[in-house]
């Protein structure tokens, strides 16, 4: 079964440090990517998405995610976290003509910021 | 934001109880679904709907129905609610329209069953 794999459980970063969260998918098809976020006690949003095009994709906030296909990754990046970045972040995957448009989510890594 | 709403937004019910939480959407969007969120799972889907009355099941299933009447509605029934349900529900639409499925979420509704 197709799958989505966040490598990380939980990071802890200070202020102003880099950030790269890893997604892997295993699915050798078309996809569609989404780095979505979750504050606190909120529901999820969209950071940014992938369709086709410009591997680099750029979404709000800062966050910008490669896809690099022969990996089969879209990892999450931000050259510079602010303590409001603390949030939980999910991958997903849109399997392209998969089944109506359905999302496998990641399991979520949680990001901590020091103040 | 998307205009999606959920209620009840909080809920505490006792098992063997019968539970439905309901979905409202404004932006006339085709697709559906209902997920729930559990520490250390993700969000796992339950049921989704691809139009009025189109209904299918998702990765975790049993012990929920679906029920989809008019296209603003999607309701999510527990028939007799177990502890193991405890959970953070949340439901999402989608146009599908530009292809790209993407998804937007509602506020969640945190269900507790004694």
């Amino acid at each position: 079964a197709q799958s989505v794999s966040q490598h990380n459980h939980h990071v802890i970063l200070s202020e102003a440090a880099s950030l790269e969260l890893g997604c892997n998918y295993s699915y050798g098809g078309t996809v569609n990517l989404f780095w979505y976020v979750q504050y606190p006690g909120q529901h999820l949003q969209l950071l940014l998405k992938y369709f086709s095009g410009d591997p680099l994709v750029k979404g709000i906030k800062g966050f910008e995610a490669e896809f690099i296909k022969s990996k089969f990754s879209f990892n999450l990046r931000k050259p510079s976290v602010q303590w409001s970045d603390t949030a939980e972040y999910f991958c997903a995957v849109n399997l392209y003509g998969g089944s109506q448009g359905n999302l496998i989510f990641g399991k979520g890594t949680k990001l901590s910021v020091k103040p | 934001d998307a205009g999606i709403t959920q209620s009840p937004r909080h809920k505490v019910t006792e098992t063997g109880t019968p539970v439905t939480l309901r979905c409202h959407q404004t932006e006339n969007h085709r697709y559906m679904y209902w997920y729930r969120q559990d520490p250390g799972h993700g969000l796992r889907l339950i049921h989704y709907s691809y139009g009025v009355k189109d209904t299918d099941k998702g990765e975790v299933s049993d012990g929920y129905s679906v029920s989809r009447s008019k296209t603003e509605d999607f309701l999510l029934t527990l028939e007799s609610a177990t502890s193991s349900q405890t959970s953070v529900y949340f439901c999402a639409i989608s146009d599908g329209t530009s292809g790209s499925y993407e998804q937007f979420f509602g506020p969640g509704t945190r269900l507790t069953v004694l």
